[in-house]
């Protein structure tokens, strides 16, 4: 069975240019939730999805981030305009709904130069 | 406040030396906490769940236990491939479903 995909693994982008990153879920699991560590940080929490719905966006730091999980199935965070503070590890996870392990991808490593 | 504090920050094991990590949580509700294990460049993957003091679980050379203030990974006669970053999360009824980590322990076992 497939993992949590992540897509691109690596993304350079210039300031101000906008980046989108996909994440697929394991088959079946309705939660989908985005992370993201900056440097020297924690892996910090920044949504989660039920299905196509946004169940906790608390984490989300201001209104250049947009995340959307059209259909309910993969998910996309768009990045729009990107600032040097944005660069930094994205990792996408997702839950079956009747467990409570958490699966999570292997990341896509953003840089804004 | 830091509501999850991993200690040490990095530790340095000969082959075979048990040892344990540290994961202290001042969260109240506590509804479950996380041990993942983080190679370089890849995703958390996933280790144990604990519910409740007093819990335990095992896996090949790793043991992890819980009480109401912390819990404890315990390595015993480390291989050099378990050296990584291994992260402790927690899950909160004051936080919904999210995970809440703490920054890591980075372990490198020498042979």
């Amino acid at each position: 069975e497939a993992g949590v995909t992540q897509f691109p693994s690596h993304s350079v982008i210039e300031k101000g240019q906008t980046v989108t990153l996909r994440c697929d879920p394991i088959s079946g699991h309705d939660n989908l939730y985005w992370y993201r560590r900056v440097m020297g940080k924690e892996i910090k929490f920044l949504l989660h999805f039920v299905k196509e719905s946004k169940q906790d966006e608390s984490g989300m730091p201001n209104n250049r981030f947009l995340a959307e999980r059209t259909g309910g199935t993969y998910s996309t965070l768009k990045v729009q305009p990107a600032e040097l503070e944005d660069s930094g590890v994205y990792f996408c996870a997702s839950r079956s709904g009747n467990g409570n392990t958490i699966y999570f991808g292997e990341g896509s490593w953003l840089t804004v130069v | 406040e830091d509501q999850v504090t991993q200690s040490p920050e990095a530790l340095r094991l000969q082959e075979g030396e048990s040892s344990s990590l540290n994961c202290s949580y001042t969260v109240s509700g506590l509804r479950g906490l996380f041990w993942y294990r983080q190679d370089p460049g890849k995703g958390p993957e996933f280790l144990f769940t604990l519910y409740s003091a007093g819990e335990e679980k095992e896996k090949e050379r790793l043991k992890a236990t819980l009480t109401k203030k912390e819990s404890f990974l315990h390595i015993t006669a480390p291989k050099p491939e378990d050296s990584a970053t291994y992260l402790c999360a927690v899950q909160a009824m004051e936080y919904g479903n999210k995970l809440v980590f703490g920054a890591g322990t980075i372990l490198r076992v020498k042979s």
